[in-house]
């Protein structure tokens, strides 16, 4: 089955650590570029990250940039989204997406149900 | 940084025309994306580089991009379209989406 398994969301405390992960199964990993959008309960899309097929290439919202780092592992099928410094307003379910392409610039042709970051002290 | 608008809300019929507008400057030199995303659902991708229909979605689905702003059309509206709409664009590379436009189907 095509499908994209996100982990590592939970309840963590203002200015700590958190790092989610994603599982791919039943397509071929490396052909695509993976990014990750968050939304809060009852609000909007927001890109949070992305990264082309092979890693060389990466890109991070600004409201992110310089506290989290997404990189992947394609002998794993993974993709992993590395959050320092977190704030209340990262509080969000975390989606993992597949982008059609191999690049992480492009719309985004599968979801994964997401991982629920909560901060909070 | 970039900004895409769209309508908060709008309201069809059954059988009648939406157009979900996305505006932004200069949007015609973007490729847009449009999701759609029902309640306790994640978003589906239903337009890609502004009107390429993925496989799957219904020929009622149309899209058009033009100056400032992007539309998404849905012909022939009905009881199951009715959901929240996302336009998406990239600008510098990085992923920017509008805020949304909830349609409810009367």
């Amino acid at each position: 089955e095509v499908q994209l398994v996100e982990s590592g969301g939970r309840v963590v405390r203002p200015g700590g650590s958190l790092r989610l992960s994603c599982a791919a199964s039943g397509f071929i990993f490396d052909d695509y570029g993976m990014s990750w959008v968050r939304q809060v309960p009852g609000k909007g899309l927001e890109w949070v990250s992305g990264i082309n097929w092979n890693a060389n290439d990466a890109g991070y919202a600004d409201s992110l940039k310089g506290r989290c780092t997404i990189s992947r592992d394609n002998a794993k099928n993974s993709v992993h989204l590395q959050m320092n410094s977190l704030r209340v307003e990262d509080t969000a379910l975390y989606y993992c997406v597949r982008v059609r392409t191999g690049s992480y610039h492009d719309g985004y042709d599968l979801w994964g149900q997401g991982t629920m970051v909560t901060v909070s002290s | 940084s970039y900004v895409v608008t769209q309508p908060p809300s709008m309201s069809v019929a059954p059988g009648e025309t939406a157009r979900i507008t996305c505006v932004g400057s200069k949007i015609e030199d973007k490729g847009v994306f449009w999701y759609q995303q029902k309640p306790g659902q994640a978003p589906v991708l239903v337009m890609y580089y502004d009107k390429v229909r993925p496989s799957g979605i219904p020929e009622r689905f149309s899209g058009s991009n033009s100056g400032n702003t992007a539309t998404l059309t849905i012909s022939r509206v009905a009881p199951g379209d009715e959901a929240d709409f996302y336009c998406q664009v990239y600008d510098n590379y990085r992923g920017v989406f509008g805020g949304g436009t909830k349609l409810t189907v009367l």
